[in-house]
């Protein structure tokens, strides 16, 4: 299995702030790598594809970098409406579709 | 626009049998491939498997002798049975659409269904 790894495991913020949360891969998964946000009580939603690709309609103070087996999610400027837990998922196996085990992003 | 709309029981006993149903709407149901991801309780999202327009059924290996999901073309919609469920098994179970990109072998989950929560208790 290819495991993801996300750090911080969470983070306290505040409005206009710059964020990053680092997903690394066991294995080499080149650019296969998706970021979700999931908020409480709701299922997680689609950010960015292909470690750098922003899903249709996702804020563009969202970026995805990376490849390999290192990845980053950056959030330019904080708003109200992105303190929420974002995963990480490897689409590079597609035997097994493994997540990281969440960042939660909390209000500073 | 994509939507999916999941139901099943919310509370089952443990050697029971867990059962879901997602039905897709506003839009085709070929081309993609159809997937039950959980969530227990406070914790990160497992990936159970996915059945395409085909019928072609892919598990997580570690579920894999417990697993089964099945396809309605004529209703749109499929299905997830879980075998003699335990503690273990409660969680929020998603269904979701897994779009690949052939070409470029890239993979994502969106939309998802909105969850159902199954608690296993005796």
């Amino acid at each position: 299995d290819i495991q993801m790894t996300q750090s911080p495991s969470s983070l306290s913020a505040s409005v206009g702030d710059r964020v990053s949360i680092t997903c690394r891969a066991s294995h080499s998964i080149s650019n296969y790598l998706n970021w979700y946000q999931q908020k409480p009580g709701k299922a997680p939603k689609l950010l960015i594809y292909a470690a750098s690709t922003l899903h249709s309609g996702v804020p563009s103070r969202f970026s995805g970098s990376g490849s390999g087996t290192d990845f980053t999610l950056t959030i330019s400027t904080l708003q109200p409406e992105d303190f929420a837990t974002y995963y990480c998922q490897q689409t590079y196996s597609n035997i097994l579709y493994t997540f990281g085990r969440g960042t939660k992003l909390e209000i500073k | 626009q994509v939507q999916l709309q999941q139901w099943g029981a919310g509370l089952l006993k443990p050697s029971e049998t867990l059962s879901l149903t997602c039905a897709v709407s506003g839009g085709s149901f070929s081309g993609y491939y159809w997937s039950w991801i959980r969530q227990p309780p406070g914790k990160g999202l497992e990936w159970i498997g996915e059945i395409n327009h085909s019928g072609i059924t892919t598990y997580n290996p570690s579920l894999k002798s417990r697993v089964s999901i099945s396809l309605d073309m004529s209703k749109n919609q499929f299905s997830l049975k879980l075998s003699s469920v335990t503690a273990a098994d409660t969680a929020v179970y998603y269904c979701a659409r897994r779009v690949n990109i052939a070409v470029a072998g890239f993979n994502w989950f969106d939309p998802w269904g909105q969850g159902t929560l199954v608690i296993v208790s005796s």
